[in-house]
């Protein structure tokens, strides 16, 4: 079975760093992208940013280059999408998901929250 | 980039046929046919609908279609059933070689 199977909610507090995963199995990671989408709490869902675990090209929405990092272990099968510094603002469930054009499999989100 | 505009609800009985839009510019949804359509149940992942404009995932039923004019993709949903009520989202690749989501529409069955 194809799945993203991602890591577990996170409680932090403003200022903490924090590194969040997204494991493919059941297919070739390096073969396809893994997008990551934000959905803060009662809104839409959000583009943040893409990685091809293949050589790492990776892309940013313009809205959140420079507020977090992509990246991938292709050794084992996993994406990552880190911070340096949260804020309250960025709580939100965030998904990762398979594909370039279109997201055909999607991980079942990793909820975080940040409060002091 | 802004996000694609999609009305932020529609309404339709059962049996009824209901269309979403999702209006972009010249950029993204009118320069690719690479729009797709998201249905989320609330706590739920998105699940792919309809990808490059007009194609069905399988296992999708085909109550779900999609089409494109100008700046203006459609989702169109025949016979609505109950487990149809849902978010819906559409999605689009643009020139900066990013993607954009609309900013989803609920889709209620009276």
């Amino acid at each position: 079975e194809v799945q993203l199977v991602q890591s577990g909610a996170e409680v932090k507090k403003p200022g903490e760093s924090l590194k969040i995963s997204c494991k493919g199995s059941g297919y070739t990671f390096t073969n396809y992208w893994v997008a990551w989408v934000r959905q803060m709490p009662g809104k839409g869902l959000e583009w943040m940013g893409i990685i091809y675990p293949g050589d790492s090209d990776t892309r940013y929405s313009p809205s959140f280059q420079g507020q977090v990092t992509i990246s991938a272990d292709k050794s084992i099968s996993t994406a990552y999408l880190q911070w340096s510094s949260l804020k309250a603002s960025d709580t939100a469930m965030y998904f990762c998901a398979r594909g370039y054009y279109y997201s055909d499999v999607w991980g079942r989100g990793t909820l975080v929250t940040v409060s002091s | 980039q802004s996000a694609l505009t999609q009305p932020a609800s529609v309404s339709g009985s059962p049996g009824q046929s209901i269309t979403i839009s999702c209006t972009g510019t010249s950029s993204d949804v009118g320069a690719y046919n690479y729009v797709s359509w998201y249905q989320q149940h609330p706590g739920k992942a998105p699940e792919l609908m309809i990808y490059e404009v007009s194609n069905r995932p399988s296992g999708v039923s085909d109550r779900f279609s999609g089409s494109k004019s100008g700046n203006t993709a459609s989702l169109t949903i025949s016979g609505l059933q109950a487990e149809d009520e849902a978010d819906y989202y559409c999605s689009s690749f643009t020139s900066s070689n990013t993607w954009v989501f609309g900013g989803g529409t609920k889709l209620t069955v009276l």
